[in-house]
């Protein structure tokens, strides 16, 4: 079975701009969790998205959003990006949310 | 007060020897634990998960659960080189609110040399 895949690896923008990531479930699982990771604060959750629902909200800003797809593909945005904004953002995908999770190789985003 | 906290580390242990790492968590409605393995660089990789108290087993990997004290613990047994990461305690619960969440301690380094 294929893991978790994310596009895209590796994404530096500047101040003020907006990204989209996305994430491709395992096969069969319909939650997906996004999560960003920082060396200062380790690995925080964003949101969790179950059958084109968020079910569950991270204590992040309204700039952080996501969407889940009817086919359980996932899309986390950021809009007006600051420096703090750079890290490493994983998703991770499980049969039914909560429970054992798998991370996505992870995109790593720079905030100049 | 953290939620999920692991001992600082880092955790030195040479090859062939025990590594036992420990966790322990604020919330006493906690229903699943988790230990993932990251390698420097990589994402978080799932090695064990209990739900139960008591001990569980796999390979050379042994969780260990107590919900009355609030404790989780992971022990590698013959440790090797390739087992040099940081080890992430990771805390769920189900249903309600917080579906899809798990809270993580800070990570614990481990280096096992040869």
């Amino acid at each position: 079975k294929a893991g978790v895949t994310q596009t895209p690896r590796y994404l530096i923008k500047t101040r003020g701009q907006q990204v989209t990531l996305s994430c491709s479930p395992i096969s069969g699982h319909r939650s997906v969790s996004w999560y960003q990771q920082t060396p200062g604060q380790g690995l925080q959750f964003l949101f969790e998205y179950f059958s084109e629902t968020q079910r569950n909200k991270g204590n992040f800003p309204g700039r952080f959003s996501g969407r889940q797809f009817s086919n359980s593909r996932s899309e986390m945005n950021v809009s007006t990006l600051e420096l703090g904004d750079s890290a490493l953002y994983l998703c991770a995908s499980s049969a039914r949310g909560g429970n054992e999770q798998f991370f996505g190789p992870g995109t790593r985003l720079t905030v100049l | 007060q953290k939620e999920v906290e692991q001992n600082s580390g880092p955790l030195s242990v040479p090859e062939g020897a025990i590594a036992s790492l420990n966790c322990t968590y604020s919330d006493r409605g906690s229903q699943s634990f988790f230990w993932y393995r990251q390698y420097s660089g990589k994402s978080p990789e799932l090695i064990m998960f209990i739900y139960s108290n008591g001990d569980k087993e796999d390979g050379r990997f042994t969780a260990q659960l107590n919900k009355a004290s609030q404790y989780v613990s992971l022990l590698i047994r013959d440790s090797q080189p390739s087992d040099s990461a940081t080890y992430l305690c990771a805390v769920g619960w189900a249903g309600g609110t917080s579906y899809g969440k798990l809270t993580f301690g800070q990570g614990t380094i481990l280096t096992v040399h040869p």
